[in-house]
C-alpha cells in the first residue's frame, strides 16, 4: 500500500518569514495529494490539493508543489500569521475497485512565533 | 464541515465494555469513513464504506466493526474496548468529481478507556 513520508515534524517559524512542509510517497499510482490544517480539539480542514496533472498550485498565501517522477511533494506558507499555527497534515491518494483511500503523513506542527 | 456530526464527542469507558460511535452526515455522500488519530501516526483508515450494507476493511481495523444500514449513518463498534483503542476517532465523507476523491472530516470523538 501507499507510504507517506512527512517532514519536518515540528517547525518554529518568525511571524513573517515562510514555511516550508515536504512529504514523500511510495505509489506511482497516486493521483491527488491534499494538504490539512488541523486546530486544537477540530477536525482536519482540508487548506488546498493538487492532482498529478499539475506541478503547482497556488492560493493567497499558500502553494503546492508537485514533483511525479521524485515522488514528492511539498506545502509552502509565506507571510507566516499566528493564525497559521496548527498542524499539517499531506496526503496521497489512489484508487481502488470500489475506494479512494489516503494515506496521511504523520504530520507537522507549526509554530508561529510573534 | 459538510454537514457531519460526531456522537459522543467526547467518551470515557472501561476495559471491555462494548462502545458505538456514530457519524451523521446529511448530504446523502456514497464514501464515508473511520480514522484514528493517535501521536506520532497521523490519520490511520480503520474501516470504510462505499454504500448502504457495502463496507470494507482499512489498515488498522482489528477490534473495530462498521454498520451502514442507511445513507446518512456509519456506525463504529468496538466489541470490547481494549487501552489500545484509546484515541481520537474521525469520520470523514467524500466528493466525488473528476479523477479524484475529497475527505471532508467530522469534528472527531475523543475515547478514553481505562
Amino acid at each position: 500500500g501507499e507510504n507517506v513520508e512527512q517532514h519536518p515534524s515540528t517547525l518554529s517559524v518568525q511571524e513573517g518569514d515562510s514555511a516550508v512542509i515536504k512529504c514523500t510517497y511510495s505509489d506511482s499510482a497516486s493521483n491527488y495529494f491534499p494538504w490539512y490544517k488541523q486546530e486544537l480539539g477540530k477536525g482536519p480542514q482540508l487548506i488546498i490539493d493538487i492532482r498529478s496533472n499539475v506541478g503547482e498550485k497556488k492560493d493567497q498565501r499558500i502553494a503546492v508543489t508537485l514533483n511525479k517522477t521524485a515522488k514528492h511533494f511539498s506545502l509552502h506558507i509565506t507571510e507566516t500569521q499566528p493564525e497559521d499555527s496548527a498542524v499539517y497534515f499531506c496526503a496521497a491518494s489512489s484508487r481502488g475497485s470500489n475506494d479512494y483511500k489516503l494515506s496521511f503523513g504523520a504530520g507537522t506542527t507549526v509554530t508561529v512565533r510573534a | 464541515d459538510a454537514g457531519i456530526t460526531q456522537s459522543p464527542r467526547h467518551k470515557v469507558t472501561e476495559t471491555g465494555t462494548p462502545v458505538t460511535l456514530r457519524c451523521h452526515q446529511t448530504e446523502n455522500h456514497r464514501y464515508m469513513y473511520w480514522y484514528r488519530q493517535d501521536p506520532g501516526h497521523g490519520l490511520r483508515l480503520i474501516h470504510y464504506s462505499y454504500g448502504v450494507k457495502d463496507t470494507d476493511k482499512g489498515e488498522v481495523s482489528d477490534g473495530y466493526s462498521v454498520s451502514r444500514s442507511k445513507t446518512e449513518d456509519f456506525l463504529l463498534t468496538l466489541e470490547s474496548a481494549t487501552s489500545s483503542q484509546t484515541s481520537v476517532y474521525f469520520c470523514a465523507i467524500s466528493t466525488l468529481g473528476g479523477e479524484a476523491d475529497t475527505q471532508y472530516f467530522g469534528p472527531g470523538t475523543r475515547l478514553t478507556v481505562l
